[in-house]
């Protein structure tokens, strides 16, 4: 099965800190994505990354940045983070390419954020 | 840029009734269409998929989509629901022609005995 793994479970940072989210899957997928996740909003995309150093902003990049070095591992940085940025940070992937194009999403279990 | 609505916040049905959860959506291409669900403190799942192929489309634990391009909808439906089915449910959309994958809002699904 595909394991989409997010490397914490919780995290609490102050204002004004670089916080890195780091997000890696085991089954060579094209896609990878980022996500908030907040109550009454749904899922709203971040970024999403079809391929190795290739990304697209999504709905809401403002205040974020993404790094795709290598296909299986996708990167979110908060620059410099704020208290609206407090949330649920989920990463997925989804198999893309030519044959795959618009798969399942896999999801790692989440992050949540608090930024105090 | 496409996007995707669910029409109702808060859906609430009786055990045994039917369920109706609506979604619209825009999109530039011919779309792929999913519903994802959630249930409290869970992982999202896949429900079903409409991928162009027939507009009706069957899922996991008795739910099933229609589409129909002419009203741009893929509303969710149950004939029978269960006190299980009570959970957030997320219409989403993907365009033809690229990978990125919009949410909808989501609908909060309760279930009374």
């Amino acid at each position: 099965d595909v394991k989409v793994t997010q490397s914490s479970r919780y995290l609490v940072k102050r204002t004004g800190e670089k916080v890195f989210l780091e997000c890696v899957q085991d089954m060579d997928h094209e896609n990878m994505f980022w996500y908030r996740q907040d109550p009454g909003l749904g899922l709203r995309l971040i970024y999403f990354s079809y391929d190795v150093k290739m990304k697209e902003k999504g709905d809401i990049p403002e205040g974020y940045s993404v790094s795709r070095e290598k296909k299986e591992r996708f990167s979110l940085i908060l620059e410099s983070a704020s208290t609206n940025q407090t949330s649920m940070y989920l990463c997925a992937s989804s198999l893309g390419g030519a044959q795959g194009r618009n798969e399942k999403l896999f999801f790692g279990s989440g992050t949540q954020l608090s930024v105090l | 840029a496409q996007s995707v609505t669910q029409l109702d916040s808060h859906v609430s049905v009786s055990e045994g009734t039917p369920v109706l959860l609506r979604c619209n959506y825009s999109s530039s291409y011919s779309p792929s269409l999913f519903w994802y669900v959630q249930h409290p403190n869970k992982g999202l799942q896949l429900l079903l998929k409409y991928t162009s192929a027939a507009t009706l489309v069957k899922g996991i634990n008795g739910f099933e989509a229609e589409f129909k391009k002419s009203e741009t909808s893929f509303h969710l439906t149950k004939p029978s629901a269960h006190m299980s089915d009570a959970a957030e449910y997320f219409c989403v959309v993907s365009p033809y022609n690229n990978n990125d994958m919009r949410f909808g809002a989501g609908t909060r699904l309760t279930v009374k005995p």
